[in-house]
């Protein structure tokens, strides 16, 4: 069966450090990969997406992630965060299926910065 | 502007009612899908559709059911409410392949 595992539910942070946010998939088909934020009290934007091509890519607000086809992960990271990163960040996959596309999520990461 | 638009953003239920929840999309999408979102749950799948009267079980069915008459309109029913479908559930529509989801913005239902 398909799945995402999102490894960290909390991820506290001073603000200006570095940020890792973990995400791993399970898929025996190809898939799409995407990260999404949610504000406070906001609905889901997305922040980047993998399709194919290069494993680097990046997204809005200095947010960067890799595609490791090996480890079936695609980790999000920034070099340095703000205050306003404060938000839950969704890892999801887009898997094909009949002629459409099954697109699930995973638990949420909470990222909280820290003055 | 790319819309989503789901009929109520709050809707307190009594245990048993019969529950339509509405979602349109004005993008021509052909991929439409309901979640539940709870807390340390993340978005959870319950039913998704790729085209007018076609449908799919997702990840957690149980006690739904969904309608999609209408390419721009899918419809998320609770048979019986209970209380343990009182949670926020979000509608989203895409396109075809690697393109970006769109959301509601939420209908939190109560069930008492």
């Amino acid at each position: 069966a398909q799945s995402v595992t999102q490894l960290d539910s909390q991820v506290p942070v001073f603000e200006e450090a570095p940020v890792e946010l973990r995400c791993n998939y399970s898929s025996s088909v190809s898939v799409y990969l995407f990260w999404y934020v949610q504000y406070p009290n906001q609905g889901l934007q997305l922040l980047l997406k993998y399709l194919s091509g290069s494993t680097l890519v990046k997204g809005i607000n200095g947010f960067e992630a890799e595609f490791n086809k090996s480890q079936t992960s695609f980790h999000l990271r920034k070099p340095s965060v703000h205050i306003s990163d404060t938000a839950e960040y969704f890892c999801a996959v887009n898997i094909f299926y009949n002629q459409g596309g099954k697109l699930i999520f995973g638990q949420g990461t909470e990222l909280s910065v820290k003055p | 502007d790319v819309k989503v638009t789901q009929s109520s953003r709050y809707l307190v239920k009594r245990t048993g009612e019969k529950v339509f929840l509405e979602c349109v999309q004005d993008m021509d999408h052909e991929n439409m899908f309901w979640y539940r979102q709870d807390p340390g749950l993340g978005l959870r799948l319950i039913y998704f559709s790729y085209d007018v009267k076609m449908k799919e079980k997702g990840d957690i069915p149980e006690g739904y059911s969904v309608s999609r008459e209408k390419k721009e309109r899918f419809s998320l029913i609770l048979e019986s409410a209970s209380t343990n479908q009182t949670s926020m559930y979000l509608c989203a529509s895409k396109g075809q392949g690697g393109t970006e989801a769109f959301f509601g913005q939420g209908t939190r239902l109560t069930v008492v």
